[in-house]
């Protein structure tokens, strides 16, 4: 099983804060995907990062691949109450692509 | 375009029975993944396909059977049903490793 550890689990911010959230395992990624998935549908790509250190970014989220590839974070600016959902990272290795547990985020209006 | 779909959307079954999940994808993608997903957790793969013909075991097959007849069909069958089994299921699929796509998800329950 390739492990993929999201923290934190769940979280509950205001509109308007600023939250992060991480994806770790003690293993090299090849590629690093970020999903969100709203409830009662598929998980819908966000971005994919391939290379150590690279920072993407998609509107108000951020998002950036660790030097040595084995870590990942997800940074929203001004979170609005449409960025609630469930965020899942997934690593690609191969033809295979293995989830973590996903952070759960919930935007207060 | 209709990208992925998944039928049923809703199953109840009783534990012994057995059903056969339909993923149908009109993007010409030669990858295709089936993957459950238990309340609160990330999505386990459970087989994934990288063309016609070749299927092969992800995260957690016991229990499962695939086949890929056809580029656009991946059914999921599930054989003597257990409680064990009650998921929501999804399919996905991609060209080659790029541009993931989900269904919307089959919830089955076992009882």
């Amino acid at each position: 099983t390739q492990l993929l550890e999201q923290s934190p689990q769940f979280l509950s911010i205001q509109e308007g804060e600023n939250l992060t959230v991480y994806c770790n395992s003690s293993s090299v990624f090849s590629s690093l995907q970020w999903y969100r998935q709203e409830p009662g549908e598929g998980p819908v790509l966000l971005v994919t990062v391939v290379t150590g250190g690279e920072v993407k970014k998609l509107k108000r989220l951020t998002f950036q691949f660790g030097d040595a590839r084995k870590d990942s974070s997800l940074h929203i600016t001004a979170a609005q109450p449409g960025d609630t959902g469930l965020y899942l990272c997934a690593r690609v290795t191969g033809n295979q692509f293995y989830f973590g547990t996903g952070t759960s985020l919930t935007v207060i209006p | 375009n209709a990208g992925v779909t998944q039928t049923p959307k809703f199953r109840i079954l009783k534990i012994g029975q057995s059903m056969t999940l339909q993923c149908a994808q009109d993007m010409n993608h030669n990858y295709m993944y089936w993957y459950r997903q238990d309340p609160g957790m990330g999505l386990k793969l459970i087989y994934y396909s990288v063309g016609a013909g070749i299927t092969d075991k992800g995260e957690v097959p016991n229990g499962y059977n695939v086949s890929r007849s056809t580029t656009e069909d991946f059914p999921l069958r599930l054989e003597l049903a257990a409680p064990s089994q009650t998921s929501v299921y999804f399919c996905a699929s991609s060209y080659r490793g790029y541009g993931y796509t989900f269904g919307s998800g089959t919830r089955l329950n076992v009882v």
